[in-house]
This record gives C-alpha cells, sequence and structure tokens, in this order.
C-alpha cells in the first residue's frame, strides 16, 4: 500500500541551527514528491517539490531537499533555521502516473527555541 | 494571480445540525477542486475531488458530501453533524493534468461540533 512517514512527530531546534526532517515513502515507482509547511491555523504552502531530474532539489526560504531512490526518502534540510520557520511540516507523494491521490504524511512539528 | 478563499474561518456547530462550508478560487479556469480534513495531530485526509462542475469523487464514506455548482466554488455539506466530524478543513486547487501538479490550499474552516 502507498504511504508516506514522517518518523518524528515534533522537532526542537535551536535558532540558527541546521535542521533535517524525515520523510519516507511506499510507493510502486518513484512518485512526485513534496514539502508543504502549514503555520498556525492556516491553510499548507508548497516548499518544494521533485519531479525528476537532479535529485536535491531547492525551495523558498532556504530549504532544500534530497530525493535518494534507495532509501525511498525525500528529507528536508535548512542550515540555519529561524524562529519563523516554527511551523508544521508535511511531506507528500502524487502518483507519476496521473491521479488524485496525493498522499500526506502525518506531519512534523517545528519548535524553534532562541 | 489565483486565489483560493474559505469560509467561514471557525464555526461551533451541535452535534445534528447541518453544515456548508464554501470554497471559491479566483484566476483560473477548471481547476481540480479538493476536501481535506486535518484533525488533531494527523495528516490529511482527502475527502473528496472535482475534475468539473458536477463531477465528484468521494474517497472515504461519511456523512459528508460535496457539490460544485460552478466551476470555481466548491461546498462541503453534511445533513446532520457528528462529534467526529470536528476538524480543519482545507480546501485545495490544481491545474491539470493532475496529480502531478502543486495543490494551492485556502485558509480553512476551524469546525467544532459539540
Amino acid at each position: 500500500a502507498q504511504s508516506v512517514t514522517q518518523p518524528d512527530i515534533h522537532i526542537t531546534v535551536s535558532e540558527g541551527a541546521s535542521l533535517e526532517l524525515r520523510c519516507n515513502y511506499s510507493y510502486g515507482a518513484t512518485p512526485y514528491l513534496f514539502w508543504y509547511v502549514q503555520s498556525p491555523g492556516q491553510g499548507l504552502q508548497l516548499l518544494l517539490k521533485y519531479f525528476s531530474g537532479d535529485t536535491l532539489v531547492q525551495g523558498i526560504k532556504g530549504f532544500e531537499a534530497e530525493f535518494k531512490r534507495s532509501q525511498s526518502s525525500f528529507n528536508l534540510r535548512k542550515p540555519s533555521v529561524h524562529w519563523s520557520d516554527a511551523a508544521e511540516y508535511f511531506c507528500a507523494v502524487a502518483p507519476n502516473t496521473g491521479g488524485f491521490k496525493t498522499i500526506f504524511g502525518a506531519g512534523t512539528r517545528l519548535f524553534v527555541k532562541a | 494571480s489565483q486565489t483560493i478563499h474559505q469560509w467561514p474561518a471557525t464555526l461551533v456547530q451541535p452535534v445534528g445540525s447541518p453544515l456548508s462550508l464554501e470554497c471559491t478560487v479566483e484566476g483560473t479556469s477548471n481547476p481540480n477542486l479538493y476536501w481535506y480534513r486535518q484533525a488533531a495531530g494527523r495528516g490529511l485526509q482527502l475527502l473528496f475531488y472535482s475534475i468539473g462542475i458536477d463531477q465528484i469523487s468521494s474517497e472515504v464514506p461519511q456523512n459528508l458530501s460535496a457539490s460544485r455548482p460552478q466551476d470555481r466554488q466548491f461546498i462541503l455539506s453534511s445533513k446532520k453533524l457528528l462529534l467526529s466530524d470536528s476538524g480543519f478543513y482545507l480546501c485545495a486547487w490544481s491545474s491539470l493534468p493532475p496529480g502531478s501538479d502543486t495543490q494551492y490550499f485556502g485558509p480553512g474552516t476551524r469546525l467544532t461540533v459539540l
């Protein structure tokens, strides 16, 4: 069955420290991969996406993610976290053959301490 | 530019009462439209999607229904709310081709059923 796993329910990092949020997926083929961010009480905003090509993708707000086919992972990284990055982050996958069933992970809540 | 609106932003309803949540998209034509529910501490659950007027697909059995009376209007309804319907409801849209495209989310509606 298709699934997306975000192993960390919440993570706390100090401002200025580096960040890595983990995402693993289970899919029949290489899917399209996304990271979204949700601020409290708000909708989701796309950070970045991977469809094909270079496995290291750059997104908005200084985020990047690396697709590793052998590990079925798409981890999100940022070299230096800002207090405004505190939010919930969702990894998502969609079939690269078309279709509507984008599957979202359960999310990782990021806390940033001063 | 495209924008997506949802209202109301918050709603408190008694068990057994009806529900109507509205979503409208501006600045694009023939969008794919989606309703998601986000329960506390959980990821997004796709409830309905629509590829066109009066073309609605349901992903999970429930006491909710959706309608799309106009190209850029998507309505989520219920005749009788249950306690378990409480949650954060998100509307989203995407362009063709489906599945491979970024989804753009509205600000959400926080529904509390008492």
